[in-house]
């Protein structure tokens, strides 16, 4: 089925590893989004990208790196991961932000 | 700067009877406002949106929401609850001048059959 795809699923990671969290979509959307999930704090977006070759930070871009070298794939890295950076991490895309978001199943990533 | 409100954490409804979730957004244009579902372990699911035109908008299983720019409101509505209805559901605003979109922080709708 068309959609946006992530992997991994589930992650855990020690404390000041790196990893990279990919997200992959086949409906040709232009924008595509990170959002990480937190118990009581709703969805908060980390990073975005209005198209291929673009990048631009959220409201939580600190710790987070992204890169948007295809049009379909937008990855996001963590350099030096923390516990605090314990959540769950779902990627959208869509057509125009006028448009409702496509989301990914999320990846639940554990930092101990 | 805009933000929205979802000031219920929980609400409960039984089966058959009508549900309504609440939302309440601040931004200094007009709105544009979303509804989203999401089930346990699965991403959002887009329900519904308000750019323009009617007030009241229909969306995916039967939901529906008022836009009441007095009020600042965007309460989502359905006739009748179903069991399967029970989920976590998010209201989402964005300024037209903005990309960003904001998310509320979620109400979690229990159907009791």
């Amino acid at each position: 089925n068309a959609g946006v795809t992530q992997t991994p699923k589930f992650r855990v990671l020690k404390t000041g590893q790196s990893m990279t969290l990919l997200c992959a979509q086949d409906m040709n959307h232009e924008y595509m989004y990170w959002y990480r999930q937190d118990p009581g704090m709703g969805l908060r977006l980390i990073h975005y990208s209005v198209g291929e070759g673009t990048t631009a930070k959220g409201e939580v871009p600190d710790g987070y790196n992204v890169s948007r070298l295809k049009k379909q794939n937008f990855l996001l890295g963590l350099e030096s991961a923390a516990p605090s950076q314990t959540s769950v991490y779902f990627c959208a895309s869509s057509d125009s932000p006028n448009y409702g978001y496509t989301f990914g199943s999320g990846t639940r990533l554990t930092v101990v | 700067a805009q933000s929205v409100a979802q000031p219920e954490d929980q609400v409960n409804v039984a089966e058959g009877n009508p549900l309504t979730v609440k939302c309440t957004y601040s931004v200094s244009g007009n709105p544009y406002l979303f509804w989203y579902v999401q089930y346990p372990n699965r991403g959002l699911q887009f329900l519904l949106k308000y750019i323009t035109g009617d007030n009241l908008v229909k969306g995916s299983y039967g939901f529906e929401a008022e836009f009441n720019k007095s009020q600042t409101s965007f309460h989502l509505k359905k006739p009748s609850a179903l069991v399967s209805d029970s989920a976590l559901y998010f209201c989402a605003v964005r300024d037209p001048r903005y990309q960003k979109v904001t998310f509320g922080i979620g109400t979690k709708l229990q159907v009791i059959p």
